[in-house]
């Protein structure tokens, strides 16, 4: 059973570094293909993909964030870190992370975690 | 990035309608569209992959159509679990980008 748990803190202030864990079980980033993925959505608004992780350890990311974002693994550990620099209150939102089975989610994000709220104030 | 444009933005229907929501593509993704659920406080569900295929354990009621630009998830028969918020998805190219959602609510 595929299980993917987000981690972080509930409140940053503005221009703090936003630091978000996903913690997985059920299967291995060193598997050919795997990826792990994270999204994220402000309240009431859409879904907003950000950045994944593949089983080589090649990255990539939305462009409008590349500059803020860093996203690493520890495969020991079956988890993903994904940062996030100068936050600001439009950066509120519940942050996703979620696996594919391909760089370009050619069968979906499968597997999703439950979310985890970042609020961005002073 | 490919801007992807659901339609309508939310509708009404009733139990046992059939509803159909489209998405578009500002370009060809070829069959490269994803469909998910959300209901409200959870995370997405994915319903369909590359445009047409059902992912396991997703009810038979839920099917998706098009290629190109121009694609469709059709509820055959609306449940009372179905009236929730659904988003398209393409997985063309990165940026990965989603569509707007599309609320459907009780009427």
């Amino acid at each position: 059973q595929v299980t993917l748990r987000e981690s972080g803190p509930a409140l940053v202030k503005p221009t703090q570094t936003l630091i978000l864990t996903c913690t997985f079980s059920g299967f291995s980033l060193t598997t050919t293909e795997v990826c792990v993925n994270w999204i994220r959505q402000p309240p009431g608004k859409a879904l907003e993909w950000l950045a994944l992780i593949d089983w080589e350890d090649d990255k990539y990311y939305t462009p409008s964030l590349k500059t803020r974002l860093s996203i690493s693994k520890d495969t020991s550990k079956n988890q993903v870190v994904l940062r996030m620099t100068n936050m600001d209150p439009l950066d509120s939102a519940t942050y996703y992370c979620a696996r594919s089975d391909n760089i370009a989610s050619r069968h979906g994000f499968d597997s999703w975690g439950q979310g985890t709220l970042v609020t961005v104030s002073s | 990035d490919i801007q992807m444009t659901q339609s309508p933005s939310s509708l009404s229907a009733s139990v046992g309608d059939r509803v159909t929501i489209t998405c578009r593509a500002s370009q060809s993704i070829s069959k490269y569209l994803n469909w998910y659920q959300q209901s409200p406080g959870k995370a997405p569900k994915l319903l369909i992959y590359a445009a047409s295929t059902l992912q396991s354990g997703v009810p038979s009621r839920f099917s998706g159509s098009g290629s190109g630009t121009d694609f469709t998830l059709t509820i055959s028969s609306l449940q009372p679990e179905d009236f929730t918020t659904y988003y398209c998805q393409q997985s063309y190219t990165s940026p990965l980008t989603f569509g707007g959602g599309t609320k459907v609510e009780m009427k």
